[in-house]
């Protein structure tokens, strides 16, 4: 079952700040963060697993709320070569078995 | 390092025609996995597979046949092409630490257009 992500578009000015949403019905094993440019492949950006754990990346960090099987992507001071599509996935298992979100596209104006 | 290559990068079929497209990776990952990408719908889950001779169906398998016969390589199948299978497919893999409780990375390859005429 997909993940819900939301919103499913952000429009910023550069330096503003973005938080993308990711929600499950189903108790998870951890989550992944990806973003994909028009065009090409998607890119890795982190995993978090449960335990609330929160990573960062660049101005990019995530957190992971295992009671309520929720992840939130935080994008601050946001740069032009944020613009993309932000895609969360889910894992109920150990081994990487993604199920994907529709993804949140984001736009980042001058 | 190739990482993920994926062939063709664009192939157009007729309905009913058969085809296959090809994954390798370089980088001795034991999980690989196929999906496929339309718009509004992110990425969908068709089959996985977690080491050599080990496959398993994910989110929308029926069309599709994976083998995994080497750790290199995960052939995605096409039966029976339908205009319903146009679409950007993705092969993927990762390695796995189950004795550390650890999901890895995905690693994509540059992706599949595929039409069905």
């Amino acid at each position: 079952q997909q993940p819900v992500q939301s919103p499913q578009a952000v429009i910023l000015r550069e330096g503003e700040d973005a938080v993308i949403n990711c929600s499950s019905s189903k108790a998870l094993y951890s989550v992944h963060w990806y973003r994909q440019k028009h065009g090409e492949a998607p890119v890795f950006l982190m995993i978090l697993l449960k335990g609330g754990e929160q990573k960062g990346h660049e101005k990019i960090s995530a957190s992971f709320n295992e009671k309520k099987q929720q992840s939130s992507l935080y994008l601050t001071a946001s740069q032009l070569s944020y613009s993309g599509t932000y895609f969360c996935g889910t894992d109920l298992t150990s081994y990487g078995k993604l199920t994907f979100g529709q993804g949140t596209i984001l736009t980042v104006h001058p | 390092n190739a990482g993920v290559t994926q062939t063709p990068k664009f192939q157009v079929l007729k309905t009913g025609q058969s085809m296959t497209l090809q994954c390798a990776q370089d980088m001795n990952h034991e999980y690989m996995s196929w999906y496929r990408q339309d718009p509004g719908m992110g990425l969908r889950l068709i089959h996985y597979s977690v080491g050599a001779g080990i496959t398993d169906q994910g989110e929308v398998p029926n069309g599709y046949n994976v083998s995994r016969s080497t750790t290199e390589d995960f052939p995605l199948r096409l039966l029976s092409a339908a205009p319903s299978q146009t679409s950007v497919y993705f092969c993927a893999s990762s390695y796995l630490t189950l004795g550390l409780s650890k999901t890895g990375e995905l690693f994509f390859g540059e992706g599949s257009r595929l039409t069905v005429l």
